[in-house]
């Protein structure tokens, strides 16, 4: 079986400093894996994924995750934050027809 | 705006009831999926229509149909109603049939709440 943790329900960082939102992951075989942001009242948008390419993944809004096999995660980053990046940001794993959501990381951004 | 539009926006309704939630793709886009956002459960995946079949399941509940129509949008059914069924429902789209690697836009939701 494949799931997702997201460590940490809220995280709080100052603006200008660095995000780190932690993923781990559990998969028997190498799987797809994404970040995905939801800003209050909206749908889910896609940040950036990983499809067994490069390690190193950026997405948009200057968001990179790195995928550490060794570690089975996936944390996602940004070295400033911006208040705009307050949102809920989701880990998903992919592998065949089925896709899992982490509970969900609410950043907050302080002034 | 991703292009995914979902009608209604809120519903409301009583125990026991059926609603129907509506969901139209983007342009172009042949895959729809169907998501439960709650509180207690998180994000759930329920069921994926690609081309007007049914693609892929995930946790969706037999008091749960849906299904897509020729013109791809896409319908909701949920019956017998529940307290626990409330919920925000999310429709996405993606351009092809591949759920794993398909990049998926979503729509803004229906908040469902059964009172």
């Amino acid at each position: 079986a494949q799931s997702v943790t997201q460590l940490g329900s809220h995280v709080s960082v100052s603006e200008g400093a660095l995000v780190l939102l932690r993923c781990n992951y559990s998969s028997s075989v190498p799987p797809y894996l994404f970040w995905y942001v939801q800003y209050p009242n909206q749908g889910l948008q896609l940040l950036l994924k990983y499809t067994s390419a490069a390690t190193l993944v950026k997405g948009i809004n200057g968001f990179e995750a790195e995928f550490k096999k060794s570690e089975t995660s996936f944390h996602l980053t940004k070295p400033s934050a911006h208040m705009s990046d307050a949102a809920e940001y989701f880990c998903a794993v992919t592998r065949d027809d089925k896709i899992i959501f982490g509970k969900g990381t609410r950043l907050h951004i302080l002034p | 705006d991703s292009g995914v539009t979902q009608t209604p926006k809120h519903l409301i309704t009583a125990t026991g009831q059926r609603v129907t939630l509506r969901c139209s793709p983007r342009s172009g886009d042949l895959s729809v999926y169907w998501y439960q956002q709650s509180l207690d459960q998180g994000l759930q995946f329920l069921i994926q229509y690609y081309n007007g079949e049914e693609r892929a399941k995930g946790n969706i509940l037999e008091r749960f149909s849906a299904q897509q129509f020729p013109d791809l949008h896409s319908e909701l059914n949920l019956s017998s109603l529940e307290l626990g069924d409330s919920a925000l429902y999310f429709c996405a789209s993606s351009p092809f049939m591949g759920l794993a690697t398909d990049t998926q836009y979503f729509g803004p939701g229906t908040r469902l709440t059964v009172l």
